[in-house]
């Protein structure tokens, strides 16, 4: 089973900041790696998959980077609809799975 | 306009199953595979199994192989999972989401909520 490990645990934003959110395989997924937003109460949303390609109804300052083992997620510039839990997975092998998450939080 | 809605979800004591199921509309459910996917209370998302859209291909999870049967009716546009031998672990919020391929679930319900308690 391939592990995903994200950090941090927390990230502490002022709106309008940057944040840089990492993801980290065990093994190479290759480009097969989504990234999902979760708010409190509600299901996840798919964010970005293929690595870099944002889903349907998210705005260009969500991108996502990387290939192999690292991945990155950044919001250039924080808006208060922004604070969420995030999620990578991989889906290169069965079992798909998913990292332990990054909280978003207001500074 | 895309809709999941599960349904099945409750409260059974430990050994006990519960079939829950995913009403689909909005789309052609019988052309997407499809998944269930949980969350236990405050952690993080485990996925549970998978499922083709002509349920040549079936996955499950290890922690629920040989407990859990994923099925489809694509006549009723509707996925189930059957849940046997319940245990407290298995304690969480089940969504059903559609994959817009494979692994990567694009549309999710709400979900319904398994309690395994005495």
């Amino acid at each position: 089973e391939i592990v995903m490990t994200q950090s941090p645990a927390t990230l502490s934003v002022s709106p309008g900041e940057r944040a840089t959110l990492s993801c980290r395989a065990s093994q190479s997924v290759s480009s097969n790696l989504a990234w999902y937003q979760q708010k409190p109460g509600q299901a996840p949303r798919l964010l970005i998959y293929g690595a870099s390609t944002r889903a349907t109804g998210f705005p260009v300052r969500f991108s996502g980077s990387g290939s192999g083992t690292e991945f990155t997620l950044t919001i250039s510039s924080l808006q208060s609809e922004d604070f969420a839990v995030y999620y990578c997975q991989q889906y290169n092998s069965w079992p798909w799975t998913f990292g332990q998450g990054t909280k978003v939080e207001i500074k | 306009e895309v809709q999941l809605v599960e349904s099945g979800g409750g409260l059974v004591q430990p050994g006990g199953s519960l079939r829950l199921s995913c009403a689909a509309s909005g789309f052609t459910f019988s052309s997407y595979s499809m998944n269930w996917v949980r969350q236990a209370p405050g952690k993080g998302l485990e996925w549970v199994s998978y499922i083709s859209s002509g349920s040549s291909t079936i996955y499950y999870a290890d922690s629920v192989k040989g407990r859990f049967t994923i099925s489809r009716d694509n006549a009723k546009n509707s996925l189930y999972l059957q849940m046997n031998s319940l245990r407290a672990e298995d304690t969480a919020v089940y969504y059903c989401a559609r994959d817009l391929v494979r692994g990567i679930p694009d549309y999710w319900g709400q979900g319904t909520l398994v309690t395994v308690s005495s």
